[in-house]
């Protein structure tokens, strides 16, 4: 099983700043990395697949970055909304364990 | 509309009465897999299936069967519930036989309660 670590464990932001946060996994036989955000009472929902070293994906006010290398990503969120407010989930894949491996996410709080 | 549906989504039951927790999706999914989500941990994997009768352990298939005999559906088989099978439950399907290269479809959940 892939050692996931996500940080912070939870945040508050402001409503209308930008805030960012970390997933870490191995970099050894990377594949792929997803990003998830779940709202409470609801299911998770995709966000970005990721797979090339240096990659940036973007989704109106949300982007993620991707280090292969080092073994992280993170996730932006320009001028949070409170509908913002979510765990966001990361979940690499490596080549030999070919399944998600979630983390335990970061639970972000959108104070208005 | 592109779903996938669980049922029941809320469940009260005894230890031992056996259960079934059933999912389907309508979009021609390859790829189909169960998690269990408890405080403190991630979603864990208990098992998916990459077609038809192709099916496979997750991290964590203790006490738990599947089958899939239909493309659409993948249902969740607790033989024998116990009260450590207290838990949140996802259905997810995906793209692709692999299913870790494309994004995830999660059905709504299912609340299952052991006493």
């Amino acid at each position: 099983i892939l050692n996931v670590e996500q940080s912070p464990q939870s945040l508050h932001v402001q409503e209308g700043d930008s805030t960012n946060f970390t997933c870490s996994f191995p970099s050894s036989n990377f594949y792929a990395l997803h990003w998830y955000r779940w709202e409470t009472a609801k299911s998770p929902e995709a966000l970005f697949v990721m797979t090339l070293n240096g990659d940036e994906k973007k989704k109106g006010r949300i982007s993620a970055t991707l280090n292969t290398k080092e073994g992280y990503s993170y996730l932006y969120i320009k001028g949070s909304q409170p509908e913002d407010s979510a765990t966001y989930l990361c979940a690499p894949v490596n080549f030999g364990n070919e399944k998600l491996t979630f983390g335990t996410g970061t639970r972000l709080t959108i104070i208005p | 509309e592109a779903q996938v549906t669980q049922n029941p989504r809320y469940l009260i039951t005894v230890t031992g009465k056996k259960l079934t927790v059933t999912c389907s999706q309508n979009m021609n999914h390859e790829y189909m897999s169960w998690y269990r989500q408890d405080p403190g941990l991630g979603l864990r994997q208990i098992y998916y299936s990459m077609n038809v009768e192709v099916t496979d352990k997750g991290d964590v298939p203790e006490g738990y069967k599947v089958s899939r005999k239909e493309k659409r559906n993948f249902p969740l088989i607790l033989e024998s519930p116990s009260p450590n099978q207290t838990s949140l439950y996802f259905c997810a399907s995906s793209l692709g036989d692999r299913g870790f290269s494309y994004e995830q479809y999660f059905g709504p959940g299912t609340r299952l309660t052991v006493t």
